[in-house]
Parts: structure tokens; sequence; C-alpha cells
């Protein structure tokens, strides 16, 4: 079973803060990173897929980037907004087309 | 266009008993694989087919099954449940792993 951690487990921020959270996964057999938000009571939504050591993604204001060599990706949150508050879940796929989920972030923006 | 359908939403057995949850994927979508995930746990993958093909599963006992039909929808069936099998079971479709998975609602079973 491979290991995917993500940290913090929980985050409480201020409306308009800035954030970020790790997700670490093993740097060997390395497929593919998966980034998706998950809001209480909808589904998981994907919000990236990067594939590519040094891959940055933006959508709007949340971005991520990928190293792929040290096993780790971040992603950041500008200028966070209440209706950014979700659990936030890395999935790791290796090369033996299996997907490993970290625990996910949970993240509160505080009005 | 339709998202990914599961059925029933909330099930409630009883321990020993089987469940057969459902899954529709996105039209045009091949992949469909399954989930669980449990309080205080992340999401545990347990299966994933491909074209009516098993193309990879997690570690689950063999309690845990599921089949894909030719139009892509997708069954998981539980037999002899037990109390730790109560949680919410996800699934999710893809045209392609590269691309991101679209995930249901869910299924919320509780075993009693």
């Amino acid at each position: 079973i491979l290991n995917v951690e993500q940290s913090p487990q929980s985050l409480h921020v201020q409306e308009g803060d800035s954030t970020n959270f790790t997700c670490s996964f093993p740097s060997s057999n390395f497929y593919a990173l998966h980034w998706y938000r998950w809001e209480t009571a909808k589904s998981p939504e994907a919000l990236f897929v990067m594939t590519l050591n040094g891959d940055e993604k933006k959508k709007g204001r949340i971005s991520a980037t990928l190293n792929t060599k040290e096993g780790y990706s971040y992603l950041y949150i500008k200028g966070s907004q209440p209706e950014d508050s979700a659990t936030y879940l890395c999935a790791f796929l290796h090369t033996g087309n299996q997907f490993y989920f970290g625990t996910g972030t949970s993240l509160t923006v505080i009005p | 266009k339709a998202g990914v359908t599961q059925t029933p939403r909330y099930l409630i057995k009883t321990r020993g008993q089987q469940v057969t949850l459902s899954c529709s994927p996105i039209s045009g979508h091949r992949s469909v694989s399954w989930y669980q995930q449990t309080p205080g746990q992340g999401l545990q993958f347990l299966f994933e087919y491909f074209s009516e093909t098993q193309r990879n599963k997690g570690n689950f006992p063999g309690r845990f099954s599921g089949r894909q039909f030719s139009n892509s929808r997708s069954e998981m069936n539980v037999s002899t449940l037990e109390l730790g099998d109560s949680a919410l079971y996800l699934c999710a479709s893809s045209l392609s792993q590269a691309l991101g998975y679209t995930f249901g609602s869910g299924t919320r079973l509780t075993v009693v």
C-alpha cells in the first residue's frame, strides 16, 4: 500500500488570506497527480490533473505545482473566499494504474 | 450532459446480508472506479473497470466484487455485510485516467 500524505489535516483562514497545502507521494513509478475539491454534501470535483515534473496549473485563484523528483505537490489559494471552504484531496496514480488518495486537507474560510 | 448517477442514495442493511450498488457513468466514459470512504479515512480504492474488464483492484476482501456491463454501467456487490462496511461508496467515471475522474454523489450504506 502506497502512502499519500496531505498536510495540514485542517486549516482555518480569514477571508482574503492566501493559503497553501501539501500533498506528498512516492517519487517512483509516477504517472499522474490529481487534485479534487470536495464540498460538504456534494461529489468530489476535479481541479487539476498533473503529469509532468515542474507542471504548474491555474484555475482562477487556485493554482498547483508538481515536483515528481521529490514527490510533492502544492495547492495554493489566493485571496480565500468562504466558497473555497471544502476538503481538498490529492490522488496519486502510479504506473500500476491504481489511485491512492490522501486523507485530505479540510479548509474553512471565515468571513 | 448527465453526470455520474449512483443508486440508491441511502441504504440500510443488517449484518450478514448482501447488497448491490449501481453506477451509471457519463455517456462515453468507459472507465468506472469504486471507492469507499469511512470516517477518518481517505478514499480507499476498491476496483476499476474498463470495457467490462476489471483493470485494477484495491486491498479489499473477496466479499467486495463488481462488474461492468456492455453499456459501461457498473455494479458493486458486498456479500456477508459487516458493521465495518458502513461507509459512503463513491463511483467515478473517466474518459482517461489522465483527464481526471467525475464522481457520483455516492451511496451511503449503513449496516446494523
